[in-house]
């Protein structure tokens, strides 16, 4: 059974560009959360996708963005880049919605915003 | 809104000490309540979690939580720590309802010595 996998490893941008995170979920989940680890902190959760659709938003704005595929791949992307958006960005897939079922992180991606 | 807070930033111990880690949440309805932890260079993964019934429930590697649900606590414990425990540990949250996001706290990490 493939784990949740997440890419790129890393990536530099510069202010004010664009980036898209991809995210494969675990064989048979349907549901995939994206979280921003910024250093020091505990993961601040953005949004969730099930079924293709956004099921719950966090507290960010709207140039983060998301897509699912029907084969339940994720993507994050973030536009208008801010300094302050350098962190580790986490994908966590879960076999279905609901707050019982338990979420599987990826290793993350680390962006740098210069 | 709810929010998590972990009162240790950073708990040292020497081999064979006990270990426990404070964990505050604030919510007032239902919650599930999870421990998750980062191994140096590896994914989040879950320790344990509480959702109902009994309020001491037991996770991986010899670690245990207590839900206290007066005091709004999750305290993770370990009776004898090992060198091997060292890495970061979150207390994350979710509401008991169709929102799914874990709120994680700052973190703590726990450096063991040999």
């Amino acid at each position: 059974e493939t784990g949740v996998t997440q890419s790129p490893t890393h990536l530099i941008k510069t202010r004010g560009q664009q980036v898209t995170l991809r995210c494969s979920s675990q064989s048979g989940h349907n549901t995939v959360s994206w979280y921003q680890q910024a250093l020091g902190q505990g993961p601040q959760f953005i949004f969730q996708y099930y079924r293709e659709e956004e099921n719950g938003r966090g507290n960010f704005p709207p140039r983060f963005s998301g897509l699912q595929f029907p084969n339940y791949s994720s993507e994050l992307n973030v536009n208008a880049l801010e300094l302050d958006d350098s962190a580790l960005y986490l994908c966590a897939s879960s076999l279905t919605s609901g707050s019982y079922n338990e979420q599987f992180f990826g290793p993350g991606t680390r962006l740098t915003v210069l | 809104a709810q929010s998590v807070s972990q009162h240790n930033h950073h708990v040292i111990l020497s081999e064979a000490a006990s270990l426990e880690l404070g964990c505050n949440y604030s919510y007032g309805g239902t919650v599930n309540l999870f421990w998750y932890v980062q191994y140096p260079g590896q994914h989040l993964q879950l320790l344990l979690k509480y959702f109902s019934g009994d309020p001491l429930v037991k996770g991986i590697k010899g670690f245990e939580a207590e839900f206290i649900k007066s005091k709004f606590s999750f305290n993770l414990r370990k009776p004898s720590v090992q060198w091997s425990d060292t890495a970061e540990y979150f207390c994350a949250v979710t509401a008991n309802q169709a929102g799914t996001a874990l709120i994680f706290g700052k973190g703590t990490t726990l450096s063991v010595s040999s």
